[in-house]
C-alpha cells in the first residue's frame, strides 16, 4: 500500500514570508499528526488533526496552524517565518490517533529559511 | 508522560546482538512503552510496544523489568542498516489527550560497524 507522502520534499524560504506543507495519510487513515525536527530541541510535537479538527496542540506560537481536509490531507502553514523555523517537518497518520504502534511517518519536508 | 533516559550513543558489531536501554522510573501503570527508530533523514518507523510482559516480533525484543522502571530493546543480529536514531518512549493508553502525538527524547545513536 502507499505510504504517507509529503510535499515537497526540499523548499528554501526567505525570513518573513510564509509556507504550506502538504501530507496525504496512508488510505482509510483519518488521523495527521505533525512534528518539527531540529539538531537542537529533536522531534517535538506541532498538532494533530483527526476529521478535519485539531485534536492536540503541542507548545508552538500562533504562526504554526494546520489544517485538515475531507480526505484527511493536511496542510500545514507557517507564516512569518524566522530563521529558526528551519527543520525537517514531519507527519505522521493513524487510522484513528489511538495507538502509536499504528502510526506511519512520511520522509519529511526539509524547509531551510534565509 | 513519564520521561526517558537512553544512552546518547553507542556501537555494535555487525552480526552481535545490540541491546539498548532505556530508563522510565517514573512510569505509571497505564504506560506503555514504545521503541521507535529513525534512520538517517527518513521519519521515525515503529518497532515494537509492551506493557508489563516481554515481547518479540520479527524486528526485535523488548524486555520490561519487574518493576516496570527500565527496559531494553535487543536487535538479535545487528546489521549495517540498523544503524540509526533508537527512540524510548512511553504513552498512556486511553486518553484522548494523548491520541495522536509521541513525546520523543534525545534517543541513542547506534552505529553498526561491519
Amino acid at each position: 500500500k502507499a505510504g504517507v507522502t509529503q510535499t515537497p520534499r526540499y523548499l528554501i524560504k526567505t525570513r518573513g514570508q510564509q509556507v504550506t506543507l502538504s501530507c496525504s495519510p496512508i488510505s482509510g487513515h483519518r488521523s495527521v499528526s505533525w512534528y518539527q525536527q531540529t539538531p537542537g530541541q529533536g522531534l517535538q510535537f506541532l498538532f494533530e488533526y483527526f476529521s478535519e479538527t485539531q485534536r492536540n496542540k503541542g507548545n508552538f506560537p500562533g504562526r504554526f496552524s494546520g489544517r485538515q481536509f475531507s480526505n484527511s490531507r493536511s496542510e500545514m502553514n507557517v507564516s512569518t517565518l524566522e530563521l529558526g523555523d528551519s527543520a525537517l517537518y514531519l507527519c505522521a497518520s493513524s487510522l484513528d490517533g489511538r495507538d502509536p504502534y499504528g502510526y506511519t511517518f512520511g520522509s519529511g519536508t526539509r524547509l531551510t529559511v534565509v | 508522560d513519564a520521561k526517558t533516559t537512553q544512552p546518547p550513543s553507542m556501537d555494535c558489531a555487525e552480526g552481535r546482538a545490540a541491546n539498548l536501554p532505556c530508563n522510565h522510573s517514573t512510569i505509571s501503570g497505564n504506560e506503555y512503552v514504545y521503541w521507535y527508530r529513525q534512520i538517517h533523514s527518513q521519519g521515525p518507523q515503529y518497532i515494537i510496544h509492551g506493557l508489563k510482559n516481554n515481547e518479540t516480533n520479527e524486528m526485535a525484543s523488548l524486555i520490561i523489568t519487574e518493576d516496570r522502571k527500565s527496559s531494553t530493546l535487543i536487535l538479535p543480529h545487528a546489521t549495517l542498516r540498523d544503524t540509526a536514531v533508537y527512540y524510548c518512549i512511553v504513552r498512556p493508553a486511553g486518553t484522548t489527550d494523548s491520541w495522536g502525538k509521541l513525546q520523543f527524547g534525545a534517543g541513542t545513536q547506534v552505529v553498526v560497524t561491519p
